[in-house]
């Protein structure tokens, strides 16, 4: 009975690189949320998707940042041209219905950028 | 002023004690109100929701809304070292997203 994966759990890029995170939600579940949490800030709602299409990406920062949920497959976040203020946790949420007051948590990615 | 406030602590007691952890939001259309704990380096984990004002009670913890304060509540009885965590409180409307507190740290210690 596997709850929320993400992979990787650690990612190291250098400034310029690409990153992309990925994540399984819980079987069944088919509705995705992305979040980043800062050192010392709060979780903050990124995006929020359904399978193949995107309902909410008001946090999502304007350049750089893309998510996405396929039909097939985990939901992919993918940063371009990493900055160093880009270091933070990024974490997966997936829900059953789309109550996000209902979702489960991932482990996280914690990703650095040097 | 952010929609959800909360103290970071830390906050310490030692084991047995009451915790009384407390949140603060200004969005008069919050309708659900949630507390997460998150160990180090872990993901947050549900304990708890509540729908509107009211009480809510699950083993040793109980969440309290007030509406007309705006004032969240977790209350955690006879605490144990094994509670020592970040715990997140979040409010949101029906169908959209979560908004976070900052996280209170809690230390129990034996």
């Amino acid at each position: 009975n596997a709850g929320v994966m993400q992979n990787p759990r650690h990612l190291v890029r250098r400034r310029g690189q690409e990153a992309r995170l990925r994540c399984s939600p819980v079987k069944g579940h088919s509705h995705v949320y992305w979040y980043r949490q800062l050192p010392e800030e709060g979780l903050k709602f990124m995006v929020y998707l359904q399978k193949e299409n995107i309902i909410d990406e008001s946090g999502m920062p304007k350049e750089r940042f893309s998510a996405e949920f396929p039909k097939e497959g985990p939901s992919i976040l993918r940063i371009q041209q990493v900055v160093r203020g880009d270091s933070a946790a990024y974490f997966c949420a997936s829900s059953y219905r789309p109550e996000p007051q209902e979702q489960f948590f991932g482990p996280g990615t914690r990703l650095t950028v040097l | 002023q952010k929609e959800v406030e909360q103290d970071p602590g830390p906050l310490s007691v030692p084991e047995g004690a009451i915790v009384s952890l407390n949140c603060t939001y200004s969005n008069s259309a919050f309708q659900y109100f949630m507390w997460y704990r998150q160990y180090s380096r872990k993901g947050p984990e549900l304990l708890m929701y509540t729908y509107s004002s009211g009480n809510k009670e699950d083993g040793r913890f109980t969440a309290q809304v007030d509406k007309s304060s705006k004032y969240i509540s977790l209350f955690i009885r006879d605490s144990q070292p094994s509670d020592s965590a970040t715990y997140l409180c979040a409010a949101n409307q029906a169908g959209t997203a979560l908004i976070f507190g900052k996280g209170t740290t809690l230390s129990v210690s034996s």
